[in-house]
């Protein structure tokens, strides 16, 4: 069954430093997609950054970087220059692909950050 | 602007009496569905449409039921909602139900059933 592992439930960094926030995957599709979302204490859900299966690269966005190491099935979330405003619930998700695809996002249970000033 | 709105944003409620939670995008997408969003459980998908007068079932079904008669809307509805429905819930599209479309959220509407 398709599933998402993040470890973490809490992490704290210092303002200006970069964070790692860890995530697996278990999947037996060949075609997914990986997703981050950042949820602000306002509660809405914002789209961060994706990366596709069958993408080389490791997908950038500003301050967010995807370290995607396929093999080992891991899709960690890197925020460069952490600032105040990035304290937040983060979480990882997984869309299906085909065949049976329902287009559902497959949510992980989330890491808290808090950035210290 | 490029959004997805829904109404009401709060809502508390009585066990029994119908309510209706509407779900609108305005960046012409095929893809709609809900989530609700409960502590330890994290979000989990109600149902789906893929496009008009297409939907399915997601994991947690029962007690809800959706209609998508134009493209834009999705409305989710409660006929009889008791005290385990209460939960934060979010309506998302994407253009397509594909693995490389991110969905885009609503920002959420908490229940409360009592």
């Amino acid at each position: 069954a398709q599933k998402i592992t993040q470890t973490q439930p809490g992490m704290f960094v210092q303002e200006k430093e970069a964070v790692t926030l860890d995530c697996t995957y278990d999947t037996s599709d060949q075609s997914y997609g990986l997703f981050w979302y950042k949820q602000p204490s306002s509660g809405e859900m914002i789209f961060l950054i994706y990366q596709g299966s069958y993408d080389e690269q490791n997908a950038t966005e500003g301050r967010y970087s995807l370290n995607f190491q396929k093999a080992r099935k891991s899709a960690n979330l890197v925020i460069s220059a952490s600032q105040l405003g990035d304290s937040a619930m983060y979480f990882c998700a997984m869309r299906e692909g085909v065949p049976g695809n329902t287009g559902k996002l497959i949510f992980g249970q989330g890491t808290t950050l808090q950035v210290k000033p | 602007e490029a959004q997805v709105t829904q109404n009401p944003r709060y809502l508390i409620t009585v066990t029994g009496k119908k309510l209706t939670v509407t779900c609108s995008q305005n960046m012409n997408h095929e893809y709609m569905s809900w989530y609700r969003q409960d502590p330890g459980l994290g979000l989990r998908q109600i149902y789906y449409s893929m496009n008009v007068e297409v939907t399915d079932k997601g994991d947690v079904p029962e007690g809800y039921k959706v209609s998508r008669k134009e493209k834009r809307n999705f409305p989710l509805i409660l006929e009889s909602p008791s005290p385990n429905q209460t939960s934060l819930y979010f309506c998302a599209s994407s253009l397509f139900g594909g693995s490389s479309y991110e969905q885009y959220f609503g920002p959420g509407t908490r229940l409360t059933v009592t």
